[in-house]
């Protein structure tokens, strides 16, 4: 069983809702990641926080804001989403000292569909 | 630029019979390769990584895969598929330019499919 857990596992929201996709792990790790996956093609990475950081944002457009209250949580806050922002977002961690390990743990997945 | 390229979109199998799925890369300096499996409606699964040291690395559940710097090469082998094994699977490679955060490059993903 995965160890990052993520809520909720399916959420439908209209263009002008707010919502917010939750992720939670208790690896102790300290970077953790969004990524955004359509179906049957490689997640593609949207944001990285480093010890609580924002470390990379991959120019991903603003209506996706993420949050990282403390190292075990990680919020993705979504605003006047677009059809097209409709696929599966997978949260995941790693340790913060990546040259030890690498891996990356995923969660299971929020599927998004936006109408 | 880097990259990782699966070259097979599918690939079938029976069950039994030895399975390879294939990757090759292209990144500048040594490589951090990974294999990732993916199931209908989950994440991803770590499967085995290549940091350093012997080319044959095992992974979980039976799998394992092979580096070969001179053909730029990490494919993927189990000597006996299951039909549980059939899903999605992903060859990646750390971003090189990624200093202490996981940033991946990966491939385009290759379906495998098991049959009885």
């Amino acid at each position: 069983d995965t160890e990052v857990t993520q809520t909720p596992k399916h959420l439908v929201m209209g263009m002008t809702n707010k919502k917010s996709l939750k992720c939670e792990q208790h690896m102790g790790h300290r970077a953790m990641y969004w990524y955004k996956q359509k179906a049957k093609k490689p997640p593609e990475l949207m944001f990285v926080y480093s010890y609580e950081k924002l470390s990379i944002n991959e120019s991903v457009p603003s209506r996706f804001s993420p949050e990282c209250p403390n190292s075990s949580l990680l919020n993705l806050h979504l605003h006047a989403l677009q059809p097209e922002d409709s696929a599966l977002y997978l949260c995941a961690s790693s340790q913060g000292s990546w040259v030890y390990t690498g891996e990356l743990f995923f969660g299971e997945g929020s599927r998004l569909t936006v109408l | 630029a880097q990259s990782v390229a699966q070259p097979e979109d599918q690939v079938n199998v029976a069950e039994g019979n030895p399975l390879t799925v294939k990757c090759t890369y292209s990144v500048s300096g040594n490589p951090y390769l990974f294999w990732y499996v993916q199931y209908p409606n989950r994440g991803l699964q770590f499967l085995l990584k290549y940091i350093t040291g012997d080319n044959l690395v095992k992974g979980s559940y039976g799998f394992e895969a092979e580096f070969n710097k001179s053909q730029t090469s990490f494919h993927l082998k189990k000597p006996s598929a299951l039909v549980s094994d059939s899903a999605l699977y992903f060859c990646a490679v750390r971003d090189p330019g990624s200093s202490n955060t996981g940033k991946l490059i990966f491939g385009q993903g290759t379906t495998l499919q098991v049959k009885p």
